[in-house]
């Protein structure tokens, strides 16, 4: 049974370019949510897809955009890069139900020269 | 807005010895997630804490929740080289329905030395 897979592993990008990371969920997964990790911090939520919408977002601009398919992949995307925006993008899958704990893909390591 | 801390920040400690990790939240929630993260990896999920009270315990490891205190905590009971890694608790964002929008603590960064 796979897990979390994100795509790809690694990104070099330079300032001002767009990017999209990709993520395919847990089997029988149906909400997945995007994490930016910087160097030495915890995750900060980006937002979370469910039934191909967003449902929630944090703290983030309008640069960072998303979207979720019919078969529950989701893509991230940012627009216009930033230096900060380096960082380690995890994607995170689960049921609907709180209740349960979501699981993580190994991430997608951007970094913007 | 809801804010995650933990402390210690960083943790060393020998082997065979015992230590807790806090992990505080500034609004009300009663659902809250513990994970680990080896370097370079994704974050396992070590336990969830559904309700006040709740205690949980895995090997070395066991957590608890106190929802009145808004304070969870991680107890490491004799531990070992192996259980070297940071760990994070997570909040999810309210009380009461389903959101799964966790809010991360800073971590812990535990070294366990021979």
């Amino acid at each position: 049974d796979a897990g979390v897979t994100q795509s790809p592993t690694h990104l070099i990008k330079t300032r001002g370019q767009q990017v999209t990371l990709r993520c395919s969920p847990k089997s029988g997964h149906d909400t997945v949510s995007w994490y930016q990790q910087a160097l030495g911090q915890g995750p900060q939520f980006i937002f979370q897809y469910y039934e191909e919408e967003e449902r929630q977002r944090g703290n983030f601009p309008d640069r960072f955009s998303g979207h979720q398919f019919p078969n529950y992949s989701s893509e991230l995307n940012v627009n216009a890069l930033l230096l900060g925006d380096s960082a380690l993008y995890l994607c995170a899958s689960s049921f609907l139900d709180r209740d349960q704990p979501q699981h993580f893909g190994d991430g997608t390591r951007l970094s913007i020269l | 807005e809801l804010k995650v801390e933990q402390n210690p920040l960083f943790l060393s400690m020998q082997e065979g010895k015992n230590y807790t990790i806090y992990c505080n939240y500034s609004t009300t929630s009663d659902r809250l997630y513990w994970y680990r993260q080896d370097p370079g990896k994704s974050l396992e999920s070590l336990f969830v804490l559904l309700s006040n009270g709740a205690v949980k315990q895995e090997g070395r490891l066991m957590a608890s929740l106190d929802t009145k205190a808004r304070l969870s905590t991680l107890h490491i009971t004799a531990a070992v080289h192996d259980l070297s890694a940071t760990y994070f608790c997570a909040v999810d964002m309210a009380a009461g329905g389903a959101t799964n929008k966790l809010i991360f603590g800073t971590g812990t960064l535990l070294a366990v030395q021979p």
